[in-house]
């Protein structure tokens, strides 16, 4: 049973459109967030939720929308879409106030 | 400024030595978490090793050590008798803010290539 999945796991689409990533976690855990991979490998956190709440939101622009239908889901939408947003997309999740973080296999979103 | 630095773009390890991978974080808070994640060329995140800033051991998992130095501020990861699977990017990461608005902060990485 995977812990934290997301789906797709490739995503190619053309400049302009706009697509959503999904992510689900089975850990019963109460935080998940969104964190961003870019072409030199350096990983950002985009946001967090809390229960469902946006907790953190890291001057991400408006294109980019997290939605949390409850505390097990947390998916990412994005409009009109641009070449720059190509990167590997990843899905966490962690209990508070533990120290455990667990990463989805990962989202490569590829414009073009 | 950087919160997490790894100055170790990439190193080159013969098979079975142990390797030290650099990590050296900056942070006023007195609780917070340092791990290591490694990720290997499938692209997913694997959590190695974690050490609390008021854990008194360093951390042991395996063939994976964590060498907690507070005063100097680095957590740098040792892995012994390195083997060709350990072949992968490994980041270094701090955990920082309190509550639900906590996160995790990275590294840049290290690219570690072991050879047979």
């Amino acid at each position: 049973d995977t812990a934290v999945s997301q789906t797709p796991k490739y995503l190619v689409t053309q400049m302009g459109n706009d697509k959503s990533i999904k992510c689900e976690q089975n850990l019963g855990h109460d935080t998940m967030y969104w964190y961003k991979q870019d072409s030199k490998k350096f990983l950002k956190i985009m946001f967090s939720y809390n229960n469902k709440e946006l907790i953190i939101n890291e001057t991400v622009p408006n294109r980019f929308s997290p939605k949390s239908p409850d505390k097990a889901h947390l998916n990412l939408h994005i409009n009109s879409l641009e070449l720059g947003d190509s990167a590997v997309y990843f899905c966490a999740s962690s209990h508070l106030p533990g120290h455990g973080y667990t990463f989805g296999s990962g989202t490569r979103l590829t414009v073009v | 400024a950087q919160k997490i630095t790894q100055t170790q773009p990439g190193m080159f390890v013969q098979e079975k030595e142990a390797v030290t991978l650099d990590c050296t974080y900056d942070t006023s808070d007195q609780s917070y978490g340092l791990f290591w994640y490694k990720q290997p060329s499938s692209g997913e995140m694997i959590f190695l090793i974690y050490q609390g800033s008021y854990d008194e051991q360093n951390a042991t998992e395996g063939r994976y050590s964590l060498n907690f130095q507070k005063a100097r501020k680095s957590a740098n990861l040792v892995i012994s008798a390195s083997q060709l699977g350990d072949s992968a990017m490994y980041f270094c990461a701090m955990r920082e803010g309190r509550g639900g608005a906590q996160k995790l902060v990275f590294g840049q990485g290290t690219r570690l290539t072991i050879n047979p």
